[in-house]
């Protein structure tokens, strides 16, 4: 079975300043890898997802990734925040096989202080 | 295009009473659709998905149950709720077969609030 770990539960972080939420993941098959952004109350957006070549990814709102075949690691990176930023942030793997599971780490809240 | 509906947006119930939420998808055909439950201070735990009509996929041992009565609704119910029930409860949907590397869509989720 494969499972996520989101080390930190809480990065405080000053605004314009760079972050890093990271993520590890656990699997005995190749996974599709993805970040997702929850403002309070509500549901989650995809901020960016990895399938396949470049191990650097792009999403929105200027956040990039960048998967670590051999760390087994796919952080989240940001060169400068913004208030606006300060949300939970959730990483989440899906197997390549046939399943149809999309499991989710225990996620991390970015609290951006002006 | 496809959008995701989750109603109640807020529901408070007492211990012991019945539970029913829904969840409808609109704009695409035989999705995936996915129960999770976030608890205050922890992360998505899945509770069910569905790959069809009828097909019920249970991941952990609970006081819930789901049902897949149309191809694009999805109900996830409780015969009595117990305190720990309380929590926000997200529903998605996923493209089925084909492309697995898609992503999930989330509704807005309902806060449960058990007393």
């Amino acid at each position: 079975a494969q499972s996520v770990t989101q080390l930190d539960s809480q990065v405080p972080v000053f605004e314009e300043a760079p972050v890093e939420l990271r993520c590890n993941y656990s699997s005995s098959v190749s996974v599709y890898l993805f970040w997702y952004v929850q403002y309070p109350n509500q549901g989650l957006q995809l901020l960016l997802k990895y399938l396949s070549g470049s191990t650097l990814v792009k999403g929105i709102n200027g956040f990039e990734a960048e998967f670590n075949k051999s760390q087994t690691s796919f952080h989240l990176r940001k060169p400068s925040v913004h208030i606006s930023d300060t949300a939970e942030y959730f990483c989440a793997v899906r197997r390549m096989d046939s399943s149809y599971k999309l499991i989710f780490g225990s996620g991390t809240r970015l609290l951006v202080r002006p | 295009s496809q959008t995701i509906h989750q109603w109640p947006a807020t529901l408070v119930q007492p211990v012991g009473s019945p539970l029913s939420l829904e969840c409808t998808v609109e704009g695409t055909s035989n999705p995936n659709l996915y129960w999770y439950r976030q608890a205050a201070g922890r992360g998505l735990q899945l509770l069910f998905y569905s790959v069809g009509i009828g097909q019920i996929s249970s991941e952990v041992p609970q006081n819930l149950s789901a049902s897949r009565p149309q191809d694009r609704q999805f109900i996830l119910s409780s015969k009595k709720l117990l305190l720990s029930d309380s929590g926000f409860y997200l529903c998605a949907w996923s493209v089925l077969g084909g492309n697995l590397n898609t992503e999930a869509f989330f509704g807005q989720g309902t806060r449960l609030t058990v007393v």
